[in-house]
């Protein structure tokens, strides 16, 4: 079945650092990619998404781009500050009868 | 706005209690969806149901039933609670068709 498969954290970074979380998944045909974000306390939030390969999806600063070669759809972020400080779930969608497949998320802290 | 409510935020019950808790979206979706959130395993779906009094199996519905007689309603029932459903249960809906979930803030069950 399908799967998705998150770089494990905690993931701990200086403000305005650089950030990549790496996700790949398995599955068949074509599916939607989104990844979604929980912060303290919250419930999850859409943070993007794209459905076809070569897609970028965007917001708020963070990218990631549908690589149907490589299987992955990795979350970058040029400049993180305190408040990006949260949970990131990697997840696939369009073989699974309306579910969606979530990794197992990355914990991002970002220090001032 | 979609507005997906959970009926506590917090809740602690006692071992062999019946638990309810209860989810209503605002937005005539017609999917929704129950998950645990547990450290290092993500979501793991429960339920989901496509429309009022459907219901389907998750990948881990043992120890759980759910009941959807409105369509903005979804409840999850744990016929008797034990320890090992200690956890965060997170609550979802999404229009038919669409892999798109929007999230209510989850409810911290402790089972002692």
């Amino acid at each position: 079945g399908d799967s998705v498969t998150q770089m494990e954290g905690p993931v701990t970074l200086s403000e305005e650092a650089f950030l990549t979380i790496n996700c790949t998944y398995t599955a068949t045909g074509y599916p939607s990619l989104f990844w979604y974000v929980q912060y303290p306390g919250e419930g999850l939030q859409l943070l993007l998404k794209a459905t076809k390969a070569d897609d970028k999806g965007s917001n708020k600063g963070f990218e990631a781009t549908y690589r149907k070669e490589t299987t992955s759809f990795h979350l970058e972020k040029g400049s993180v500050q305190v408040s990006d400080s949260a949970v990131y779930f990697c997840a696939t969608g369009g073989n699974q009868g309306g579910k969606l497949i979530f990794g197992q998320g990355t914990e991002l802290s970002v220090k001032p | 706005d979609v507005k997906v409510t959970q009926s506590s935020r917090y809740l602690v019950k006692r071992t062999g209690e019946k638990v309810f808790l209860e989810c209503v979206q605002d937005m005539d979706h017609e999917n929704m969806f129950w998950y645990r959130q547990d450290p290092g395993l993500g979501l793991r779906l429960i339920y989901f149901s496509y429309d009022v009094k459907m219901k389907e199996k998750g990948d881990i519905p043992e120890g759980y039933s759910v009941s959807r007689e409105k369509k903005e309603r979804f409840s999850l029932i744990l016929e008797s609670a034990s320890t090992n459903q200690t956890s965060m249960y997170l609550c979802a809906s999404t229009i038919g068709g669409s892999y798109e979930q929007y999230f209510g803030p989850g409810t911290r069950l402790t089972v002692t």
